[in-house]
């Protein structure tokens, strides 16, 4: 089984609908984090998560939130989706030990299309 | 403040060609570098770091040396494969910053046989 999941894969939606992503990681790691992926515009980072109860606005958080509701578990939510978050959603997670560099796995992104 | 530059796409090789992708960086630590590969439809995975200036990391035929004195982490590999082609994000982390990676826009390889 993959260490990192998420879900869904794929959705279609449309414009106003509110929409959650959920990701799930059984590596046990404290961190976790969510991407957006644009073409040309490589990986830029929502929101990241230290732990439970420590969570991060990252560079693009406008029209996003998110939930940790528990170690393993990471939802990102769009409240009212719009067209331009029609991207690749990529959820990560690491172990925030000095030892590992902040080396992050992957999960298999979640392709959000907005209409 | 941090960041990644690396050289944009399309590269296009033959199979066997040696391949190159540039990258610099910016940071005001001592950050740790890495190379990171998606394949068509997955996610991404590390394909190498560096925690170090001077280490080499290295993967299937793929290296990548950490240059201080030229902020630089260009991956190279001296024989590349169909199986290669794929999108290849250079990245970034630096523990005084306490956030996650910074990632480059990603160099898509394709090669053909």
């Amino acid at each position: 089984d993959a260490d990192v999941t998420q879900t869904p894969r794929n959705r279609i939606t449309k414009t106003g609908k509110r929409i959650m992503l959920e990701c799930s990681q059984t590596k046990g790691h404290d961190r976790m984090y969510w991407y957006r992926q644009d073409p040309g515009l490589g990986l830029r980072l929502i929101y990241y998560s230290f732990d439970v109860k420590d969570i991060n606005k990252g560079e693009i958080s406008d029209g996003y939130s998110v939930s940790r509701q528990a170690q393993a578990k990471f939802s990102l939510s769009l409240e009212s989706a719009i067209p331009n978050q029609t991207a690749l959603y990529f959820c990560a997670t690491s172990d925030g030990t000095w030892s590992s560099y902040n080396e992050q796995f992957f999960g298999p992104g979640t392709r959000l299309t907005v209409l | 403040g941090n960041s990644v530059t690396q050289m944009e796409g399309p590269v296009t090789l033959s199979e066997e060609a040696f391949l190159t992708i540039n990258c610099t960086y910016t940071a005001t630590g001592y950050p740790s570098l890495f190379w990171y590969v998606q394949y068509p439809g997955e996610g991404l995975q590390l394909l190498l770091k560096a925690t170090k200036a001077d280490d080499k990391g290295s993967n299937k035929g793929f290296e990548a040396t950490y240059r201080k004195e030229t902020t630089s982490f260009h991956l190279e590999k001296g024989s590349v494969q169909v199986s290669d082609s794929a999108v290849y994000f250079c990245a970034l982390s630096d523990p005084q910053a306490g956030t996650a990676l910074i990632f480059g826009k990603g160099t898509t390889l394709s090669v053909s046989s």
